[in-house]
């Protein structure tokens, strides 16, 4: 099955610079990737998503990066604000009719003043 | 609200007893799904459903059961709870298999 793996584990930035968060997959037929994000108590929620058939998305302050050459993506945040800390979740899934996501560790994400 | 609720929303429950939880959706939307939120391992599949009274196992179904008799509802059972269960499951939906999921606002089991 498919494995993501994470990158880094905890990543801490003053406000406004930017983070950089990096996945890789094992499986070349994924084909959908998909960003959350997680507040502290709360339930992820999706904040972007990139399709295998693009290479790059933005969205505002948010931007994802996908090669699927080297089977990673990753996620950017520019001019990062105290509400950015959180942790982040990336994911991938796989073709076929009943296709799951699989999720990468988690990322926390501390934006210090 | 996102239409889908989990209950119920925390749980304390002795050693070997069974334990039920709910996931109601709204969206009439084909895919649901169970997962659990542990520390350092991010969120891992349990099992999920396809439709009606279809389901399969994910990565840690061992210990779970589920069923799905009606399109809004799938319950996650703990057949005999053990402190190794002992997690934030969340529930997840999406109407189609290669589309975004939706999540609960998840259930935090503790087995004592």
């Amino acid at each position: 099955g498919e494995n993501v793996e994470q990158h880094p584990s905890t990543l801490s930035v003053q406000e406004g610079d930017s983070a950089v968060i990096k996945c890789t997959y094992s499986d070349s037929a994924s084909n959908y990737f998909p960003w959350y994000k997680q507040e502290l108590g709360k339930r992820p929620q999706l904040i972007i998503d990139i399709r295998s058939n693009v290479g790059e998305k933005k969205d505002q302050r948010i931007a994802v990066t996908l090669n699927k050459t080297a089977k990673h993506f990753s996620l950017h945040i520019t001019e990062t604000q105290p509400e950015d800390s959180a942790v982040y979740f990336c994911a991938a899934i796989s073709g076929g009719t009943a296709s799951k996501l699989t999720f990468g560790t988690g990322t926390r994400l501390q934006v210090t003043l | 609200d996102a239409g889908i609720t989990q209950s119920p929303r925390h749980k304390v429950t002795e050693t070997g007893t069974p334990v039920t939880l709910r996931c109601h959706q709204t969206e009439n939307h084909r895919y649901m799904y169970w997962y659990r939120q542990d520390p350092g391992h991010g969120l891992r599949l349990i099992h999920y459903s396809y439709g009606v009274k279809d389901t399969d196992k994910g990565e840690v179904s061992d210990g779970y059961s589920v069923s799905r008799s009606k399109t809004e509802d799938f319950l996650l059972t703990l057949e005999s709870a053990t402190s190794s269960q002992t997690s934030v499951y969340f529930c997840a939906i999406s109407r189609d298999s290669w589309q975004f999921y939706t999540f609960g606002s998840g259930t935090r089991l503790t087995v004592v």
